[in-house]
Order: structure tokens, then C-alpha cells, then sequence
């Protein structure tokens, strides 16, 4: 069981916004605002997508956009191309004792 | 550009000792940019935390592996490495070498991953 928790499956539509969710404690995200989204294609490594809750590397397009409320944070994609379609992980820093913490991923479709 | 490369055996027999290393170029493994890290995938599922190391030497464990895994630098050759203990079928995982910012708090640099089957 992942430490934190996201749902397995999402799906839109291209052109169509999509939000994924990433839920922990006051322990990781509720205490730290050091959350990252990683998006990884089929046999691919995993690429970061969005750092320190809302930051995007250079690179990433700004159709990806990251926040958090409490312990929740949220990854949001915005007009939906069929590349996006990919498992999505969020991690947070957890202190010294936990360090790192995973979701379990979700799998966005694009219908 | 950093660039990271695992290596190390495919097949470990359960009860062993799972090592692996990972080659860096770009950077030396010595500086203070990076933590040096290992992810691992079992197949089909989500992405673990094992272990890293910093240049001090100083080391963070998934407690839950804490008491099997051992992270290290080898300096001499820009490398850092992992060894796994008493190895079951629940270890059969890609295992990836990764780059940890420690400012940002992200994993940056992924090495492309070795995939590791525990059997007899």
C-alpha cells in the first residue's frame, strides 16, 4: 500500500482538462511544501513534471500545473493532447524518517 | 547533462544479496548538487523509495527496507551503489539509479532502469 494515495485511472477527452489528486497526511504534504508529479510513458524512465507543489522544469509545457490544499495535492492537465495519455506519480518529502514518499499512480486515458 | 547507467546481474536467487551500481557522467559524485538514489518498480505497480547517499556520506532508508539495504559511494570511479539482502520474490523490481535535488526536493535524473527477478 502506497504511502500516499491517488486514484488508479483518469480520462478526458483532447482539448479537455483533467485533475488528478494526491492525498497524504499532515506528516508529508499537509507538513511540506515539497511535492513533485511524475509522468512516465510504457518503458520509459519517469520525467518531472512539477516540483515544489506548483513549479514546472524548463521544458514542461504550462498545461501541467500543480497545487495543494492541506494534506491534498493536485495535478492538473489542461487541453489534453494524446501524448499526455501516461501514469502520473506524485511524491512528497516526509522528513528524516520517511524521507520520500510515493502515490501509486494513476493512468491517464486520452479518449 | 547528467547521465546516470545501472548495472549488475538480471536473476538473484532468493535468500542473496541483490547489488547493483550506477555509473554517473555529467557530475561527480562527490559534489554537494545531488543525493544519489535508488527507486524501484516492481512490475505493474508504483514507484518505492529505497535508499540515498550524499558526498558527506550521510544516508536516508525506506524504513522498511532499513534493516537489508546498504547505499554507498564509490568515489574512485563516479559511482554510487546498492546492495539489497535476503532477497525474496517481493524484490523483483526494476531498480533505478537516480539524482535527488536537494534544494527542490525532486528526483531529476533517472538512469533507464535494469529489471531484477528473484528466483531459483
Amino acid at each position: 500500500q502506497s504511502a500516499l494515495t491517488q486514484p488508479p485511472s483518469a480520462s478526458g477527452s483532447p482539448g479537455q482538462s483533467v485533475t488528478i489528486s494526491c492525498t497524504g497526511t499532515s506528516n508529508d504534504i499537509g507538513a511540506y511544501n515539497y511535492v513533485s508529479w511524475y509522468q512516465q510513458h510504457p518503458g520509459k524512465a519517469p520525467k518531472v513534471i512539477i516540483y515544489e507543489v506548483s513549479e514546472r522544469p524548463s521544458g514542461v509545457p504550462d498545461r501541467f500545473s500543480g497545487s495543494k490544499s492541506g494534506n491534498t495535492a493536485s495535478l492538473t492537465v489542461s487541453g489534453l493532447q494524446a501524448e499526455d495519455e501516461a501514469n502520473y506519480y506524485c511524491s512528497s518529502y516526509a522528513g528524516n524518517y520517511w524521507h520520500v514518499v510515493f502515490g501509486g499512480g494513476t493512468k491517464l486515458t486520452v479518449l | 547533462q547528467l547521465q546516470l547507467q545501472e548495472s549488475g546481474p538480471g536473476l538473484v536467487k532468493p535468500s542473496e544479496t541483490l547489488s547493483l551500481t550506477c555509473s554517473v557522467s555529467g557530475d561527480s559524485v562527490s559534489s554537494s548538487t545531488y543525493y544519489w538514489a535508488w527507486i524501484r518498480q516492481p512490475p505493474g505497480k508504483g514507484l518505492e523509495f529505497i535508499g540515498s547517499v550524499f558526498y558527506t556520506g550521510s544516508t536516508y532508508y525506506n524504513p522498511s527496507l532499513k534493516s537489508r539495504v546498504t547505499v554507498s559511494l564509490d568515489t574512485s570511479k563516479n559511482q554510487f551503489s546498492l546492495k539489497l539482502s535476503s532477497v525474496t520474490a517481493a524484490d523483483t523490481a526494476v531498480y533505478s539509479c537516480v539524482s535527488w535535488n536537494p534544494v527542490f526536493f525532486y528526483f531529476g535524473y533517472w538512469g533507464q532502469g535494469t529489471l531484477v527477478t528473484v528466483s531459483s
